[in-house]
């Protein structure tokens, strides 16, 4: 088990620009999960996946994101046209299939933390 | 949509001190997670409460489930040097399987 891994770990971009983060989930997990934490704050969901599908995703994420997992495995988060307020760390957990109503552990990345200039 | 409110914000205690922390959901949760972050860190799993009115107990920590399941708590007993960290609680609604909507933290700081 080598964890969940994020890269890159610092991302500084001028204000317009657009970024793209990547996260290698937990090899036998198949939910995929964004989300982002400012500080202070605890993590905001995003959106998750099960295998390559997109399951779910928040109404407060605006249209300059997009999330994708094409072959279930990795997953790429991309902010188009970035704006001041998108900075915070973006974070990724991974989790097996959750049966019933109990749910299932997520396991957290180190984050990448994005800088807006 | 769903709301999830934790209290206090800070607390400081000195090392021996017990701390408690309170979570209180908007809606009924079909269940609830706990985890801590250190600083600097990123948050890691400590447990799941799934049935109304549950008790479960890790070495010094205690966490406990609400009768009406829009409620939470977690204990520690006895706080130490490495108990520093934000604790959050995280829930999961009956119509969102994937989507767990954290508070926003209770920052615990321990004087030895």
């Amino acid at each position: 088990d080598t964890g969940v891994s994020q890269d890159p770990r610092h991302k500084i971009t001028k204000r317009g620009q657009n970024v793209t983060f990547r996260c290698d989930p937990i090899s036998e997990h198949n939910r995929l999960y964004w989300y982002r934490q400012t500080l202070g704050q605890g993590p905001e969901f995003l959106t998750y996946f099960q295998n390559e599908a997109q399951l779910e995703k928040s109404r407060l994420l605006s249209d300059r994101f997009s999330a994708e997992r094409p072959k279930g495995s990795f997953s790429t988060l991309e902010i188009q046209r970035t704006e001041q307020g998108d900075s915070a760390m973006y974070l990724c957990a991974s989790s097996l299939d959750s049966r019933g109503t109990g749910g299932q552990p997520q396991h957290f990345g180190d984050g990448t933390r994005l800088s807006i200039l | 949509g769903q709301q999830v409110m934790q209290i206090p914000q800070y607390q400081h205690v000195q090392e021996g001190e017990d701390f408690t922390t309170y979570c209180n959901s908007s809606t009924t949760l079909s269940n609830i997670q706990w985890y801590k972050q250190r600083p600097g860190g990123h948050p890691v799993f400590l447990i799941q409460l799934v049935k109304s009115g549950e008790v479960k107990k890790q070495k010094r920590l205690t966490f406990q489930f609400g009768e009406a399941k829009k409620n939470s708590s977690l204990h520690i007993t006895a706080t130490q040097t490495t108990d520093v960290g934000t604790y959050f609680c995280a829930g999961r609604s009956g119509t969102s399987y994937g989507k767990l909507t954290f508070g926003q933290g209770t920052i615990l700081t321990v004087h030895p």
